[in-house]
């Protein structure tokens, strides 16, 4: 496994606004994944974080809404910009290591008031 | 759509007992499955891969049944610590992975 970590761990934010979430891994890694869990909810992808391109967003993710950045093999930033409460969830970045198989960072918990 | 469905539960078990988990999938292409265990306020951890043939890791074992569609997870001999929620998830091909919403599982003393 690798050891992935987030930042901010958790933040409090007003509607409107936007937060940059990182994500940053102690290796170097091809594959980067930006995830969401809603409340009471699932894992929902959000993008895939390419190296030297642009992310690769699911259906209903926007690139407006949810801008990616991913400089090099180790670190990856998500922002959520325009917040509204409906932003409210648990933000999670993940890499692969190995062939299909994916590892989490701890989350960044988001609250918009 | 491609869907993963599981049973939310929860399960309540007494310590000791034997716990099994079902979940299908509906995409027949998907390339491989596995269990994810998440705690409360927790990031989703990887408990094991599934094969086709099976495969067991002490306590635990996972079965898949590509006709069918459907993966299982056995937990033997529960432990308090095995309180969790665990994930059904499929990987459907280009590292594309598809959650299952979980089964809540409550082991008591």
């Amino acid at each position: 496994s690798a050891v992935i970590s987030q930042k901010p761990s958790r933040d409090i934010c007003q509607r409107g606004t936007s937060l940059t979430i990182q994500c940053q891994v102690d290796s170097q890694v091809t594959m980067m994944f930006w995830y969401r869990q809603q409340p009471g909810q699932s894992l929902t992808l959000i993008a895939t974080a390419n190296q030297g391109s642009e992310a690769t967003y699911e259906s209903g993710f926007v690139i407006d809404k949810f801008p990616i950045s991913r400089p090099n093999l180790t670190f990856s930033t998500l922002t959520v910009s325009n917040m509204s409460p409906e932003d409210s969830s648990i933000y999670l970045c993940s890499v692969e290591l190995v062939r299909q198989t994916q590892y989490f960072g701890p989350g960044t918990r988001l609250l918009v008031l | 759509r491609k869907e993963v469905e599981q049973d939310p539960g929860p399960f309540n078990v007494p310590e000791g007992a034997t716990v099994a988990f079902n979940c299908t999938y509906s995409n027949s292409a998907s390339q491989s499955f596995f269990w994810y265990r998440q705690d409360c306020r927790k990031e989703p951890k990887l408990l094991m891969s599934v094969y086709s043939s099976g495969n067991e890791d002490g306590r635990f074992t996972a079965q898949l049944n590509r006709a069918s569609q459907y993966i299982s997870l056995l937990i033997r001999d529960s432990k308090l610590s095995d309180s969790a929620t665990y994930l059904c998830v499929v990987n459907e091909g280009y590292s594309t992975l598809t959650f299952g919403k979980g089964t809540m599982l409550l082991v008591s003393p």
